[in-house]
């Protein structure tokens, strides 16, 4: 099975800083790398799928890069709204894999 | 609007099954996989498996294989995903969640239900 490893666990950040979340594999998954956001007691939200590719509705200070092993979710100058959890999976092979999670906290 | 809602919160005893119900609404049933995933802990997400509604043909991650059997009825646009021989292990929050074009990400995620395996 791939294993994703989702760095760092927890994140302090200040509501106006811009943040980089990291999610690695263990093997090489090309772009096949999704992004979703769980806010409390609430169901994931898919913000970016296949690395990089923009969601509809989803705001665009959202962003993803990376290919191979590793994967980078970006948000531009943090809201209020996107202190959650942030989940990377892949879908290059079954089993889909998810990463353990960033939890996205105030400062 | 694209929804897909799920039965009520259960409690069920050890050694029991239990089945879990998506009702799809808002697109057409049989053009997208339903994905089954667990989440254990409010943390840990894992993939149970999906069914294409068009063929019924399903695919289960192995560690699920004997646990989670996944149906759908397209007279209703309906999934189920039936859990058995429940153990404690097995008290966590269910989801579905619509596959996307590739069926293999999910693009839409039901309101979760929670199962709860007590005596």
């Amino acid at each position: 099975d791939i294993v994703l490893t989702q760095s760092p666990a927890t994140l302090s950040v200040t509501p106006g800083e811009s943040v980089s979340l990291s999610c690695r594999a263990s093997q090489g998954i090309s772009t096949s790398i999704h992004w979703y956001q769980q806010k409390s007691d609430k169901s994931p939200r898919l913000l970016i799928k296949y690395a990089s590719q923009s969601i509809s509705g989803i705001p665009s200070r959202f962003s993803g890069s990376g290919s191979g092993t590793d994967f980078t979710l970006s948000i531009n100058r943090v809201e209020s709204e996107d202190f959650s959890v942030y989940y990377c999976q892949q879908n290059y092979s079954l089993p889909l894999t998810f990463g353990s999670g960033t939890k996205l906290e105030i400062k | 609007q694209i929804n897909l809602l799920q039965s009520g919160a259960a409690l069920v005893k050890p050694g029991a099954s239990v089945k879990l119900s998506c009702k799809a609404s808002g697109y057409t049933f049989t053009d997208y996989y339903i994905h089954w995933v667990k989440q254990s802990h409010g943390k840990t997400l894992e993939w149970i498996g999906y069914i294409n509604p068009n063929s019924d043909y399903t695919n289960y991650n192995e560690k699920f294989k004997s646990k989670a059997t996944l149906t759908v009825d397209k007279s209703t646009n309906t999934a189920y995903m039936e859990l058995s021989r429940l153990t404690s292990e097995d008290s966590a929050t269910y989801y579905c969640t619509r596959g996307g074009n590739s069926g293999y990400y999910f693009d839409y995620w039901g309101q979760g239900v929670m199962v709860t395996v007590s005596s």
